[in-house]
């Protein structure tokens, strides 16, 4: 069966740290993995998108990274801020061009 | 920067009535989706709609549910009658291509769906 996991549920980290947000999936085929980054009550915005080529891939201070052998992903957020606070999903698109949503990482940064 | 935009941002009715959520997805994107998140949930995939047809739908997009394009721009949800368990998120979503490729799926800021 299709599907995402992600580790952990919740994180509480203070500003100006780092942390690093883990995702597991068996998708297959595989084509590509997005991160999103989801604020309360709001839509998804994409961080990243990584195709089974790419080992890391940055934007801003989100590091992506993908190991397709052991199909897992992580998020690595540097010198966190307090406006980082919110949901981290992970996201493999299905076969049919649906997307397969993880749980998300629920993320508090406290000043 | 051009964005998908829902109405309306909340939306509350009674149990069997009929609704109908509307989006507009951005103006170039050619595949448009449905998504859903119940409260505390992961965002869950309803349909996908392409060339004025579903081109894929999932076990929730049941015979209560459907989707239209009735014009150039907006692309709707109808939901025939509510049940307590539709009460959810609902995001509109867009592309320019099928999402399994490497095109963005931008999302809309959801409206949020009560059923009393």
């Amino acid at each position: 069966k299709n599907q995402v996991e992600q580790s952990p549920q919740s994180l509480i980290i203070l500003e100006g740290k780092n942390c690093t947000l883990q995702c597991n999936y068996t998708v297959s085929p595989f084509s590509n993995l997005r991160w999103y980054k989801q604020d309360t009550g709001r839509g998804p915005v994409s961080l990243t998108i990584m195709t089974f080529s790419e080992n890391t891939k940055s934007n801003g201070r989100y590091t992506a990274t993908l190991d397709a052998d052991t199909k897992q992903s992580s998020l690595h957020i540097t010198a966190s801020q307090l406006s980082d606070s919110a949901s981290y999903i992970c996201v493999v698109p299905g076969s049919q061009g649906n997307l397969i949503f993880g749980k998300g990482t629920k993320l508090s940064v406290k000043p | 920067e051009p964005e998908v935009t829902q109405t309306p941002s909340h939306q509350v009715t009674q149990m069997g009535q009929e609704v109908i959520l509307r989006c507009v997805p951005i103006s170039n994107h050619l595949y448009f989706y449905w998504y859903r998140q119940i409260l505390g949930q992961k965002v869950e995939f309803l349909v996908s709609f392409y060339n004025n047809e579903i081109s894929e739908k999932s076990e929730i997009f049941d015979d209560q549910f459907s989707v239209e394009r009735p014009d150039g721009s907006n692309f709707t949800l109808k939901i025939r009658s509510t049940k307590l368990e539709d009460s959810a998120m609902y995001f509109c979503a867009s592309s320019r291509r099928l999402a399994g490729g490497r095109d963005t799926q931008y999302f809309g800021p959801g409206t949020r769906l009560t059923v009393l």
